[in-house]
């Protein structure tokens, strides 16, 4: 079965960096799209970033895009996100998340890990 | 930005019922809706993508339809484990993915 287990998280100072991984297993990791999508405490839900099956190919939301980069290793099936210059209004639960169709992403996201916190706090 | 309006906040009713839930969008994006349940503690589940289509596994009682800005997931008869929080979101201008505020289902 499909499952997306995030770590990294954790209590981190403004304006210092973190890096998230996703270690990914019971699909073809190589073949589809994966997303990074965030929810605030207490808050919705905000899509962050996406990499195409190929790691070509990168997109992201407006109020990240500069200072985070999405990638991915499809040798160790593992997806991550390197945080930069963090805010305190990046403080969330990153999710990452499986594209729902193979090759090029639809955006719609058919499997979720667990989620890892992030607290931007000093 | 396309801004997804959802509608109620907070949604009472009783096992059995029929529930409704709106989701409005700023401006037309087409059939590029998807459903999603979440409850306290977990992560989304996809439901509907499509705006009509059940994902992988859901129950035929949860049903989406419509097109353009105006959109509606119907739980036929609730079951006790359907009191969650719903999101819709769109994919209509990707990369710029939008979700709703969210509806709260509760138990009356």
């Amino acid at each position: 079965q499909v499952q997306l287990v995030e770590s990294g998280g954790g209590v981190v100072q403004p304006g210092r960096s973190l890096r998230l991984s996703c270690a990914a297993s019971g699909f073809t990791f190589s073949t589809y799209g994966m997303h990074w999508v965030r929810q605030a405490p207490g808050r919705g839900l905000e899509w962050v970033a996406v990499v195409s099956n190929d790691g070509n190919d990168k997109h992201y939301a407006d109020s990240v895009k500069g200072r985070f980069t999405i990638s991915r290793d499809n040798s160790k099936n593992t997806l991550y996100v390197q945080m930069n210059s963090l805010r305190a209004d990046d403080t969330a639960v990153y999710y990452c998340a499986k594209d729902q169709k193979r090759g090029a992403a639809d955006y719609y996201f058919d499997y979720w890990g667990q989620g890892t916190l992030v607290t931007v706090s000093s | 930005e396309i801004v997804l309006t959802q509608s109620p906040a907070t949604l009472s009713l009783s096992p059995g019922e029929r529930a409704t839930l709106s989701c409005r969008a700023s401006q037309s994006v087409s059939s590029y809706l998807a459903w999603y349940q979440q409850k306290p503690g977990q992560a989304p589940r996809l439901l509907i993508y499509g705006a009509s289509n059940r994902a992988t596994g859901i129950p035929a009682r949860f049903s989406g339809s419509g097109s353009g800005t105006d959109f509606t997931l119907t739980i036929s008869s609730l079951e006790p484990e359907d009191f969650a929080l719903y999101y819709c979101q769109q994919r209509s201008n990707w990369p710029r993915i939008t979700f709703g505020q969210g509806t709260r289902l509760e138990i009356k």
